[in-house]
């Protein structure tokens, strides 16, 4: 059974430019939430989607939007980068479903995105 | 709302000597409780979770930890340390009234000496 994967793996870009990161979640799991971790803290809530919808936000600017798809994969898009956005972001997954719900997310490996 | 303080940014301990992590948490309805480990450039391993059932919760690789709810405290331990232990540890929130948004702590750095 695969976890949660995501990529790529490390990413290097320019100020200014735009990024998409992708994440798969675990086999069964229906919800991915994203997290930015920057160095030396602990990781902070982006956003989370559930049938392709936005459902919660956390306290990032509208420069960080995301997508799911059909088969309950994600995109996260950064446009209009900055130095600050350099950090690892990490996918996490979770079965939100009434017959799954534990609350316990899991993580992928990160990518680790560094803006020259 | 939700938070969670962990309250030793680092802690250094000797090889078989026992490991404690202190975290506080404050939450407006029942939380759940997890701790996460990260070893250095990997992701994060969930190392055992508190969601209403025993407050003595056991999780992987020997580690447990007791939710208090009079103190609003859920500190990790473990009685002997091993070097593979040492790593970076998060203690997390989260509530079915926030869809389970995790809410991470800083993090302690956990050292362990030969």
């Amino acid at each position: 059974d695969a976890g949660v994967t995501q990529s790529p793996t490390h990413l290097i870009k320019t100020r200014g430019q735009q990024v998409t990161l992708r994440c798969s979640p675990k086999s069964g799991h229906d919800t991915v939430s994203w997290y930015q971790q920057a160095l030396g803290q602990g990781p902070q809530f982006i956003f989370q989607y559930y049938e392709e919808e936005e459902r919660q936000r956390g306290n990032f600017p509208d420069r960080f939007s995301g997508h799911q798809f059909p088969n309950y994969s994600s995109e996260l898009n950064v446009n209009a980068l900055l130095l600050g956005d350099s950090a690892l972001y990490l996918c996490a997954s979770m079965p939100l479903t009434i017959s799954g719900r534990t609350g316990t997310q899991y993580f992928g490996p990160g990518t680790r995105l560094t803006v020259l | 709302a939700q938070s969670v303080t962990q309250l030793d940014s680092h802690v250094s301990v000797s090889e078989g000597t026992p490991v404690l992590l202190r975290c506080n948490y404050s939450s407006s309805y029942s939380p759940s409780l997890f701790w996460y480990v990260q070893h250095p450039n990997k992701g994060l391993q969930l190392l055992l979770k508190y969601t209403s059932a025993a407050t003595l919760v056991k999780g992987i690789n020997g580690f447990e930890a007791e939710f208090k709810k009079s103190e609003t405290s859920f500190h990790l331990t473990k009685p002997s340390a091993h070097m593979s232990d040492a790593a970076e540890y998060f203690c997390v929130v989260s509530t079915t009234g926030s869809n389970y948004k995790l809410t991470f702590g800083k993090g302690t750095l956990l050292t362990v000496n030969p």
